[in-house]
């Protein structure tokens, strides 16, 4: 069975420092890869995605993610975090070329940022 | 900003009752998903529909079950509320061109 895996259950920061949190997932053919950010009250909203072309994609708010497919990862980077950025992070994959339409996404366990003034 | 939405926002019940979580969106998306989700863990998908009166069920067990009359509606039931089923259950919808669109989750508590 598909699975993806999120490195870091809590990862605690101050502001300015560089963030970078892992992914890495288990199914070897087409993939359809999102980071999905839950800020604290808050629905969960789409950060970034990746369907096909430049493995380095940009998101909302600074961040980027790289994909890797020889190492089946999908890291989400930012050079210099805000406070604002504490959050709870979810990597996300779909099999598959065509997003939503023919599949369902499989998540992460979720990645805790905690970032202090 | 997403037009999906679910009610209750919270909810404590006691064993045995029967409940109804609802989600609506505004969107006119066909494809709708329940998810249930514990603290520190992954996302499990338990229902998806991907119109009206299509429904099926997700990876993870669940004794929930769903309907889907109207595009814009997609409440799940609980028929007999046990304590294992407390947890914050999540409604999405999607075109299906890659984003999908949450609600703020309802949180369940069974006593």
């Amino acid at each position: 069975a598909q699975s993806v895996s999120q490195h870091n259950h809590h990862v605690i920061l101050s502001e300015a420092a560089s963030l970078e949190l892992g992914c890495n997932y288990s199914y070897g053919g087409t993939v359809n890869l999102f980071w999905y950010v839950q800020y604290p009250g808050q629905h969960l909203q789409l950060l970034l995605k990746y369907f096909s072309g430049d493995p380095l994609v940009k998101g909302i708010k600074g961040f980027e993610a790289e994909f890797i497919k020889s190492k089946f990862s999908f890291n989400l980077r930012k050079p210099s975090v805000q406070w604002s950025d504490t959050a709870e992070y979810f990597c996300a994959v779909i099999k598959g070329a065509g997003g939503t339409s023919y599949g369902k996404l499989t998540f992460g366990q979720g990645t805790i940022l905690t970032v202090h003034p | 900003e997403a037009d999906i939405y679910q009610t209750p926002r919270y909810l404590v019940i006691g064993t045995g009752k029967k409940i109804t979580l609802e989600c609506s969106q505004t969107m006119g998306h066909d494809k709708m998903y329940w998810y249930q989700q514990d603290p520190g863990m992954e996302l499990h998908l338990i229902h998806y529909s991907y119109g009206v009166n299509s429904t099926e069920k997700g990876d993870l067990s669940s004794e929930s079950t769903v309907s889907r009359i109207r595009t814009e509606h997609f409440p799940l039931t609980l028929e007999s509320a046990r304590p294992s089923h407390t947890s914050q259950y999540l409604c999405a919808s999607t075109l299906g061109v890659g984003e999908l669109f949450f609600g703020e989750g309802s949180r369940l508590t069974v006593l």
